[in-house]
């Protein structure tokens, strides 16, 4: 299986500062198609996960564009231009290349 | 807006078979791939497995011998089934929809407890 391994585990931002988390993958994620199979989300406290980015960079509908992704075949980075108070919760990266899918341990941020 | 509600018991003792159906309202079953995923304390998120809608799937080999998906496009809904279930399929299941291999439509979550 692949292995999604993020860092920092956790990380505290004040408002209006960046943030940034890395992933990254035991294998490429890079397709022959150019593509790199790597999602993130956020899961807000209490609820489901929500689609952030899709195929390493691709923002999701809906969601504001101070979430960015980018990375090359076995690390990738998602980085809040701005923390917002609502940007509270867990982030995950995910890899879809390969079956069976996988998921990082986890992100979470807090506020200062 | 395509909207994922699971629903099932929510309190299963340990050998007993775990039954969870997903209704879609706002779209149909007849499209895209429809997948479980689950999320426990000390696993975190795992992916469990998808149909497609013309009925091809795809289970993680972990549950592979456990695990069974299906559709029943007359009641546009998806379906899980789990047999003998322990503790370690305590977790909450979502119901997700796959489309253009991303993740991008999640159900609110069905929570299982397993008891001995």
């Amino acid at each position: 299986d692949i292995v999604m391994t993020q860092s920092p585990l956790s990380l505290s931002v004040t408002p209006g500062e960046p943030a940034s988390i890395s992933c990254r993958s035991s294998q490429s994620l890079l397709h022959l198609n150019g593509y790199k199979y790597v999602d993130w989300f956020l899961q807000r406290p209490g609820q489901s996960p929500q689609l952030l980015i899709g195929l390493g960079s691709t923002r999701a509908s809906g969601v504001p564009d101070r979430f960015s992704g980018s990375g090359s075949g076995t690390d990738f980075t998602l980085k809040i231009s701005r923390v917002e108070a609502e940007d509270v919760g867990v982030y995950y990266c995910m890899q879809t290349l390969e079956s069976p899918y996988t998921f990082g341990q986890g992100t979470k941020l807090e506020i200062k | 807006q395509v909207k994922l509600q699971e629903s099932g018991p929510g309190l299963l003792k340990s050998s007993e078979t775990l039954s969870l159906t997903c209704r879609v309202s706002g779209g149909s079953v007849s499209s895209h791939y429809w997948s479980w995923i689950r999320q426990s304390p000390g696993k975190g998120l795992e992916w469990i497995g998808y149909i497609y809608y013309i009925g091809t799937t795809n289970y993680n080999p972990s549950l592979k011998s456990r695990v069974t998906i299906s559709l029943d496009t007359s009641k546009n809904q998806i379906s899980l089934n789990l047999t003998s279930v322990t503790a370690a399929d305590t977790a909450v299941y979502f119901c997700v929809r796959l489309r253009l291999s991303s993740f991008d439509v999640w159900g609110q979550g069905a929570t299982v407890t397993v008891s001995s």
